[in-house]
């Protein structure tokens, strides 16, 4: 009955290659996200999405993309990684945007580019 | 800019009270939350303010002054499973979350 799965938990990849991260929720919440948190434990929003659409795309580079089949699901894929995206990745669900909803978060992706 | 700031570490003893303090500022303000982060696990929903004053919920309390952009986190007979990371952000006027870099809490027997 996990609420915000994400798979996979680790991953361990070579610089160049291309990756993907998925991620579901199945608490019925319009909202996705995807946040980065590097080592010295800041989280950065990436992307949000409500209801398949895209409405937040900060300062990220286009090897990232995310893709939002459903509402329930937010992938992220990265193209050419590099050593700078070794770091945890969470999704994230809320209901809503524009409000005070909390996010619910999966359990991360840690990823480590050698 | 925007900016959050909260204590990188401290440290407590089980049964005692600690508070983390959390001070902000934002372009506009909806709000602030706490969420704790124990190693190596996602970050989970504490507590929520918009109002001035104090929220309690069981051992832990929030509390918040808009007018000094602070917010503080009260923990209350700390158990040993209260060592983690308590992450303080705070809601612009655009409803985006500028997060804190998290208070590592480490308590001692």
């Amino acid at each position: 009955d996990t609420a915000v799965s994400q798979t996979p938990k680790y991953l361990v990849t070579q610089m160049g290659n291309d990756k993907s991260i998925k991620c579901e929720q199945n608490l019925g919440h319009d909202t996705m996200y995807w946040y980065k948190q590097d080592s010295k434990k800041f989280l950065k929003i990436m992307f949000s999405y409500n209801n398949k659409e895209l409405i937040i795309n900060e300062t990220v580079p286009n090897r990232f993309s995310p893709k939002s089949p459903d509402k329930a699901h937010l992938n992220l894929h990265i193209n050419s990684l590099e050593l700078g995206d070794s770091a945890v990745y969470f999704c994230a669900s809320s209901q809503g945007t524009g409000n005070s909803s909390p996010l619910h978060f999966g359990n991360g992706t840690r990823l480590t580019v050698t | 800019g925007q900016n959050i700031d909260q204590p990188t570490e401290m440290t407590a003893t089980e049964g005692a009270i600690v508070q983390i303090n959390c001070t902000y500022q934002t372009s506009g303000f909806n709000g602030l939350f706490w969420y704790q982060q124990h190693a190596g696990e996602a970050p989970t929903f504490l507590s929520y303010n918009v109002l001035d004053g104090l929220e309690e919920k069981g051992r832990f309390s929030s509390f918040l002054s808009r007018s000094k952009g602070y917010s503080y986190l009260l923990l209350k007979e700390l158990q040993m499973k209260d060592s983690a990371s308590y992450l303080c952000a705070a809601m612009d006027s655009n409803y985006q979350l500028i997060w804190g870099a998290g208070t590592k809490l480490i308590i001692k027997p």
